[in-house]
């Protein structure tokens, strides 16, 4: 089966400018995820959503970062105004199950690289 | 706020030699997820063990999940070049819809 899917693989852009990231996830899968992963350190949930409906933002800094996940398919993460601290890698998973059990796998895309200038 | 400290954070040695990585928690884990992760590329899941005590084998690499749910650990005997790699701990309280990642720890095998 196809794998998640993340476009642009890698991103330059100035402070105060904006950036989108898009994912696609595997076929079938419920539930998207999208991580920030700084360098050096593990990935940070940012933002889960279980088809179209979003069940955790508690780690999005709303005031700058947005996500929507429209028909339930394919995601789009956005930065408005970027900050330096944004430079990471924003990874996008995809599971088909809802909760963390034991059978629940993500699965991850090669991840978006930003740098903010 | 659960967290996952791993240790040691780097780890260099050289191939054929044997090595522990360590995830500890003060909180309890419903399950616990494993990952590797190389460079330019996303976490890729190696296992996950959900039950106090278990012992999961694949091949050279032997994971543990503590009899309390609250720590890990993954040892790899006899280690390989190609087992270079970021490895991550991963879990989720009991109840909780969050997977919580490690800072993971940044393996070397020199040839």
């Amino acid at each position: 089966e196809a794998g998640v899917a993340q476009s642009p693989r890698y991103k330059i852009i100035e402070k105060r400018q904006s950036v989108a990231f898009w994912c696609n996830p595997i076929s079938g899968h419920a539930t998207l995820y999208w991580y920030q992963q700084i360098l050096g350190q593990g990935p940070k949930l940012l933002i889960q959503f279980q088809n179209n409906g979003v069940v955790d933002d508690s780690q999005l800094p709303k005031d700058r970062f947005s996500a929507e996940r429209l028909k339930g398919v394919d995601s789009t993460l956005k930065i408005q105004p970027a900050k330096l601290e944004d430079s990471a890698v924003y990874l996008c998973a995809s599971s088909s199950g809802g909760g963390y059990s034991g059978a629940n796998v993500l699965t991850f895309g090669a991840g978006s690289r930003l740098t903010v200038l | 706020t659960q967290l996952l400290e791993q240790s040691p954070q780097f780890l260099s040695i050289q191939e054929g030699e044997n090595l522990t990585v360590y995830c500890n928690s003060s909180s309890v884990f419903s399950s616990l997820q494993w990952y590797r992760q190389e460079p330019g590329e996303g976490p890729v899941l190696l296992v996950t063990v959900v039950t106090g005590g278990e012992v999961k084998k694949l091949k050279r690499l032997t994971f543990q999940f503590g009899d309390a749910r609250k720590d890990s650990s993954l040892h790899i005997t006899a280690a390989q070049p190609g087992d270079t790699g970021l490895y991550l701990c991963a879990g989720a309280a009991s109840g909780a819809q969050k997977l919580v990642f490690g800072q993971g720890t940044r393996l070397t095998i020199n040839p």
